[in-house]
């Protein structure tokens, strides 16, 4: 079974800060894993991705994220927050090789203060 | 390209009767999923379809759920004798088979169950 725990309900930083968003996961085989971004009333849409390869990974917006095998780990960074940035962030996992589907964790919300 | 689209955006309806919600996937992706997601939660995984199969349907929350893919192509959900416990939104994703690609989201059904 796979699970997402996003430590954090809530994450505030100033504009032109770092921005650093947790995430655990635990999967039973190798995972593939995602960064979601969701602003008010909208769908999710898709920041990045790791499947296989380079575990330090790029996205659109400037962010990016770093798969660590050993600490069960993905989480998102931003060098500079932007006020746009300020929304709702969920983790998903999935099973590589498995099912596919994925398993978001609760989120995590963003707010950029000026 | 249009992405994948989900009609409509709001439905409210009176607690009993009973509600159909579509989506459209990116044509050339195969797979669809349902999800519900409920206010300050992620996503809730629950069904998905491989072309027209159903192949995961254990996790609809009741018998009064229940979801369709006729011929592969798009997909509708319906929720029979609401309660007003289903209001939530209600997403759509749809991937390529394995979602190494990620998956795509809709913009959601906003239910509301009076």
């Amino acid at each position: 079974a796979q699970s997402v725990t996003q430590l954090g309900s809530h994450v505030s930083v100033s504009e032109g800060a770092l921005v650093l968003l947790r995430c655990n996961y635990s999967s039973s085989v190798p995972p593939y894993l995602f960064w979601y971004v969701q602003y008010p009333n909208q769908g999710l849409q898709l920041l990045l991705k790791y499947t296989t390869g380079a575990t330090l990974v790029k996205g659109i917006n400037g962010f990016e994220a770093e798969f660590k095998k050993s600490e069960t780990s993905f989480h998102l960074t931003k060098p500079s927050a932007h006020m746009s940035d300020a929304a709702e962030y969920f983790c998903a996992v999935s099973e590589g090789g498995g099912s596919y589907i994925p398993t978001f964790g609760r989120g995590t919300s963003l707010i950029v203060h000026p | 390209d249009t992405g994948v689209s989900q009609d409509p955006r709001h439905k409210i309806t009176k607690r009993g009767q009973n509600v159909t919600f579509r989506c459209d996937p990116i044509s050339e992706h195969n797979r669809l999923y349902w999800y519900r997601q409920t206010l300050g939660q992620g996503p809730e995984f629950l069904t998905y379809f491989q072309n027209e199969a159903q192949l995961e349907k254990s996790r609809l929350l009741s018998d009064r759920f229940s979801a369709e893919r006729p011929k592969g192509s798009f997909s509708t959900l319906e929720i029979q004798r609401t309660e007003q416990g289903d209001s939530a939104m209600y997403l759509c994703a749809s991937s390529s088979a394995g979602g190494n690609y990620g998956y795509t989201f809709g913009s959601g059904t906003r239910l509301t169950v009076v």
